[in-house]
């Protein structure tokens, strides 16, 4: 696909339970992020991702969140024993290139995937 | 990165320029300001970035001042899907990679 593909794109999981959420970057895009937003809220920076490595995971609440980058593509977003304070939405971004040269600054976001934890 | 204050709504008329204003009175010299919105239920969309001169794409324009302390994005002709939160960002050089989203200003175009 043309963009940033995010599944599902809507989960309900009972407390406790582990999910995994997908995202598919644009094809030779280097660089993912993922970002959570809340009810009415900003968007809350978790994790990025530069080809399979991730230089900051500094946004990541706990140690019940993790994600992984195989092959330089596809990131995996599981949140381990959820809790209600997990229900959010969970945004992949994609970028074609290093931000740090200033050059580029546009990140494409998925339309992001909707974890309601009961 | 910078810290940005922005007014947390505006209301705008149809056809009407919608001017969004951006404190970000502490920015260095090396830290670019970056321009994003996101329409309700969407994923944030990139809207445009700048550094010391002003900018223009298809989208809109950004007005930085002379010391750089503030800028205002500027929607030529509102439409009624322009609609949206607007968030203001600067990020260094450089620095971390990561885009820190302040809460922004919802801006509700009116018919």
């Amino acid at each position: 696909g043309a963009g940033v593909s995010q599944s599902p794109s809507n989960k309900v999981t009972e407390k406790g339970k582990d999910v995994e959420l997908r995202c598919d970057p644009i094809s030779g895009h280097t660089a993912l992020y993922w970002y959570r937003q809340s009810l009415g809220q900003g968007l809350e920076f978790l994790i990025y991702f530069q080809g399979n490595s991730a230089p900051d995971k500094s946004g990541l609440p706990s140690d019940r969140f993790s994600a992984e980058r195989t092959g330089g593509s596809v990131s995996t977003l599981t949140i381990q024993r959820t809790q209600q304070e997990d229900s959010a939405v969970y945004l992949c971004a994609s970028s074609p290139s290093r931000l740090a040269g200033g050059e580029t600054g546009e990140l494409f976001f998925g339309e992001g995937s909707r974890l309601t934890v009961l | 990165d910078a810290k940005t204050t922005q007014p947390p709504s505006m209301d705008c008329a149809e056809g009407r320029a919608a001017n969004l204003p951006c404190n970000h009175s502490t920015i260095s010299g090396n830290e670019y300001v970056y321009w994003y919105r996101q329409i309700h239920s969407q994923g944030p969309q990139y809207i445009i970035h700048g550094l010391k001169n002003n900018e223009t794409n298809e989208m809109a324009s950004l007005i930085i001042t002379e010391d750089r302390k503030s800028s205002t994005l500027i929607l030529p002709h509102a439409t009624l899907r322009d609609t949206a939160v607007y968030y203001c960002i600067v990020r260094v050089q450089g620095g971390s990679e990561k885009l820190v989203f302040g809460k922004g200003t919802k801006l509700t175009v009116n018919p």
